[in-house]
């Protein structure tokens, strides 16, 4: 059964550097999405992308953050400096075509621990 | 601002019982919703989906739906010590595709 993956599975990082979570998703889903989830808290939406560029964000989602597409395959978000309050769970996760059908399928998550 | 409500528990019941387990939501044109469950330091994997007024049922779970109430419920009969798990709710406000979670009800299936 086809599924969405992350690399790496945990992440640790001093604070102020950059890091890129990587995630491959479904390979014929056309939308992506980025989640976080900091420990003992709800998850929460970043941003979602389709067809190479954002079509939604979350006032979570500054300029500090990015996403991209940079094949046909991998979907990155980048922290540009990251801050300790950054420390969480990330989620990737893609969705078919659309229409009524909107189950997102997550991937395993990146740990980010900030320092 | 779109709300998802939950109750955190934990919700305590016996193997073999049947778990019930509950959301609302604040937006009343929300057309689709969705059940998730999460293990500790897991991602969410999907249970089921629900789109219609009604209970939707699959194995041992059944979704119900109640818009004009803008409520939505899981049951789980025949509870499992593995379905122990923290249960999501997520709903797409309308016109977006993204998830608005509930923070989740945390169940636990005592042996």
């Amino acid at each position: 059964e086809p599924e969405v993956t992350q690399t790496p599975s945990h992440q640790v990082t001093q604070m102020g550097q950059e890091v890129i979570l990587r995630c491959v998703p479904i390979s014929n889903h056309l939308y992506f999405y980025w989640y976080r989830q900091i420990l003992g808290q709800k998850v929460e939406f970043l941003v979602s992308f389709y067809n190479n560029e954002i079509s939604e964000k979350s006032e979570i989602f500054d300029d500090q953050f990015s996403v991209e597409r940079p094949d046909g395959s991998n979907f990155t978000l980048k922290i540009r400096s990251t801050k300790l309050e950054d420390s969480a769970m990330y989620f990737c996760a893609s969705r078919g075509a659309g229409g009524m059908e909107n189950t997102q399928y997550f991937g395993p998550g990146t740990r980010l621990t900030v320092l | 601002q779109k709300e998802v409500e939950q109750n955190s528990g934990p919700l305590s019941v016996p193997e073999g019982a049947i778990a019930s387990l509950n959301c609302t939501y604040s937006d009343r044109v929300s057309q689709s919703f969705f059940w998730y469950r999460q293990y500790s330091g897991k991602s969410p994997e999907l249970i089921m989906s629900i789109y219609s007024n009604g209970d939707k049922e699959d194995g041992r779970f059944t979704a119900q739906l109640n818009k004009a109430s803008q409520y939505v419920s899981l049951l789980i009969r025949d509870s499992q010590p593995s379905d122990s798990a923290t249960y999501l709710c997520a709903v797409p406000p309308r016109g977006t595709y993204k998830y608005i979670f509930g923070t989740g009800t945390r169940l636990k299936v005592l042996a």
